[in-house]
């Protein structure tokens, strides 16, 4: 299995630009989600999905948009690029939706928005 | 809402010494407290994971103790390895609550010196 798969690994922009990140996983789990994490403040949650068409909001979610049409894909779209977005992005999924779950992470994506 | 601060952010020991990371939470009611360990160009990954109903829990060099009153979990990590040194995240949530719940620590960055 190739667990959680993130694309591209490092990406370029300049303010403005619009992208897409991509996120899959052969799991099966029904929880996704997306962090991003900046030096000095950890993990922080930008949407999460707790299965296919459904999606919602976590603790930073402006200026990113998500949609959920599989079980196995959750993109993650910058509408227009600011340099307050570089950052490393990370993708998880989980088996539980609601109560303990283990998160698995892919190994992210480096942006940097000029 | 639940809020864990985590120190110290970067800690250097000697191989063969043994480190300690220390995280507070805020919100009395969370009861389950994972540990996350990212190595270098890596996702984070889930080492070791307490809830509240212990008070303690050891995976070989690793354990984590847990202060209920105090509102405060620490990793302990004994006969340190040069493959412990990574980035360690604790995190804090309540176990009946999804994955989207849990908060995360700034991180704390481990140096293993040969």
């Amino acid at each position: 299995n190739a667990g959680v798969t993130q694309t591209p690994k490092f990406q370029v922009l300049k303010t403005g630009q619009s992208m897409t990140l991509q996120c899959a996983q052969d799991m099966n789990h029904e929880y996704m989600s997306w962090y991003r994490q900046d030096p000095g403040m950890g993990l922080r949650l930008i949407h999460y999905s707790v299965g296919a068409g459904i999606t919602d909001q976590g603790e930073v979610p402006n200026g990113y948009n998500v949609s959920r049409s599989t079980t196995e894909d959750f993109p993650l779209r910058l509408l227009s690029a600011a340099p307050s977005q570089t950052s490393v992005y990370f993708c998880a999924s989980s088996p539980r939706v609601g109560g303990l779950g283990e998160l698995f992470f892919g190994e992210g994506s480096r942006l940097t928005v000029l | 809402g639940e809020n864990v601060e985590q120190h110290p952010s970067t800690l250097s020991v000697q191989e063969g010494d043994s480190a300690v990371i220390k995280c507070t939470y805020s919100d009395s009611a969370s009861n389950y407290f994972p540990w996350y360990k990212q190595e270098l160009g890596k996702g984070p990954q889930l080492i070791i994971d307490i809830r509240s109903n212990v008070g303690e829990k050891k995976d070989q060099r690793i354990a984590v103790t847990l202060n209920k009153t105090a509102k405060h979990f620490s990793l302990h990590i004994t006969e340190t390895q040069p493959e412990d040194s990574a980035v360690y995240f604790c995190a804090a949530s309540k176990a009946s609550q999804g994955a989207q719940k849990l908060v995360f620590g700034q991180g704390t960055r481990l140096t293993i010196n040969p």
